[in-house]
């Protein structure tokens, strides 16, 4: 039972660069959401998303833009790529009512 | 605005001792609390979570308890392991919004 995988595990971005961080669930959850973790800030909703072809900013969401076009799979992008937005992201996905399972995360260095 | 606290912010105990974590929040409209363990550079992991209509969830060596009206939970390790040392974060799901509201989370040590 694989849950929640986020590729790619770790990169190093260069500023101004662009990428997509992709998540997918296999457990059929209707929400899925980004968030990234500092040190000293704690987890923080970047976006996320009640359904297929639906997304919402969260808390910090200037960056960052995200597409649902499957159900299962939840992208986030960086256009422009810049030192502030070096940390680790998460993805997670959920059932209205219940927990959420967490991916392992990405390790992302903008230099 | 919801707004969750863990206290104490870092517990250093040795092997054996029975410890618990406390975790505040300030918007008692939840569907739920979940409680997670983090390790060193590592994602989280689901431990226990409690409904909205629940008292407490038991896991193992693992009890967590929810009162909801006064905005309070706490996670009970029972006869704590050097295993168990990690980073441990609790997460409220607020009504009004469709997101988690997490902790700063409590860092624990144990000591063989």
């Amino acid at each position: 039972n694989a849950g929640v995988t986020q590729t790619p595990k770790f990169r190093v971005l260069k500023t101004g660069q662009s990428m997509t961080l992709l998540c997918a669930q296999d457990m059929n959850h209707e929400y899925m959401y980004w968030y990234r973790q500092d040190p000293g800030m704690g987890l923080r909703l970047i976006h996320y998303s009640v359904g297929e072809g639906t997304t919402a900013k969260g808390e910090v969401p200037d960056g960052y833009n995200v597409s649902r076009l499957k159900k299962q799979n939840f992208l986030l992008g960086l256009e422009s790529a810049a030192p502030s937005q070096t940390s680790v992201y998460f993805c997670a996905s959920s059932l209205e009512a219940y927990g959420y399972t967490f991916g392992s995360g990405t390790r992302l260095t903008i230099v | 605005k919801q707004e969750v606290t863990q206290i104490p912010a870092a517990l250093s105990v040795p092997e054996g001792e029975n410890l618990v974590l406390n975790c505040s929040f300030t918007d008692s409209a939840i569907y739920n609390l979940q409680w997670f363990r983090q390790d060193p550079g590592k994602g989280l992991t689901s431990l226990l979570l409690i409904q909205s209509s629940q008292r407490e969830q038991t896991s193992g060596r693992l009890n967590a308890s929810l009162d909801k009206s006064s905005g309070r939970s706490t996670l009970y390790i029972a006869a704590s392991q050097p295993g168990d040392s990690a980073t441990y974060l609790c997460a409220v799901k607020v009504v009004s919004f469709q997101k988690l509201v997490f902790g700063t989370g409590t860092r624990l040590l144990v000591s063989p």
